[in-house]
């Protein structure tokens, strides 16, 4: 079975420039994650997606974040315009259920972003 | 807002050694679960305990939960070098996604 998928693996772009991350979860998974992780922490979640709706964007920063997963099954992730504060690893996770109930998560690679 | 919050932030040890991190949070809990992040990577889930169970193995791999004193452990036995990396607990609360802790770096040298 094939893993989460993400691209690019990393990005360099200089702040105010826009930047865009892909991800496309495990085959059949209903729940979409997408996580900032800054050196030193946690995973954060920015959003949830269950199928193509969103459950929880609670976190999103949404003057400069955006998601979208179209047909409930690919997502996108863009930063427009970029700050310094932004570099750090993006990671994309999806679960079998809806993830109401702490499903356990399978994680992709992550994009290390750096933000100049 | 982070719910777990793991102890030590770091620990190094030889390897053979057994290793204990430790997870503590502040509300109740459906489950918890741990999972380890090697250097670049994304994260692998190791285990899941519910808030019914006290203990759960998993090869070398022992997690306890006390839910009165709101602390769950996880026990590395006969640690190798390829367990080098960071362990995360994170916590489910009901109808809420996962909240993941900060991590214990644990470095294992042979």
């Amino acid at each position: 079975e094939a893993g989460v998928a993400q691209s690019p693996r990393y990005k360099i772009i200089e702040k105010r420039q826009s930047v865009a991350f892909w991800c496309n979860p495990i085959s059949g998974h209903a729940t979409l994650y997408w996580y900032q992780q800054i050196l030193g922490q946690g995973p954060k979640l920015l959003i949830q997606f269950q199928n193509n709706g969103v459950v929880d964007d609670s976190q999103l920063p949404k003057d400069r974040f955006s998601a979208e997963r179209l047909k409930g099954v690919d997502s996108t992730l863009k930063i427009q315009p970029a700050k310094l504060e932004d570099s750090a690893v993006y990671l994309c996770a999806s679960s079998l259920g809806p993830g109401t109930r702490g499903e356990t998560q399978y994680f992709g690679p992550g994009t290390r972003l750096l933000v100049l | 807002s982070q719910q777990g919050e793991e102890d030590p932030q770091a620990l190094s040890i030889q390897e053979g050694e057994n290793a204990t991190m430790n997870c503590s949070y502040k509300t109740s809990i459906n489950n918890l679960q741990w999972y380890r992040q090697n250097s670049g990577r994304g994260l692998v889930h190791l285990i899941l305990i519910r808030s019914n169970e006290r203990e759960k193995h998993s090869g070398r791999l022992r997690v306890t939960l006390d839910t009165s004193k709101k602390s769950s452990s996880l026990l590395i036995t006969a640690s190798r070098a390829a367990d080098t990396a960071s362990y995360f607990c994170a916590t489910n609360t009901g109808n809420t996604p996962l909240v993941f802790g900060k991590g214990t770096r644990l470095s294992v040298i042979a």
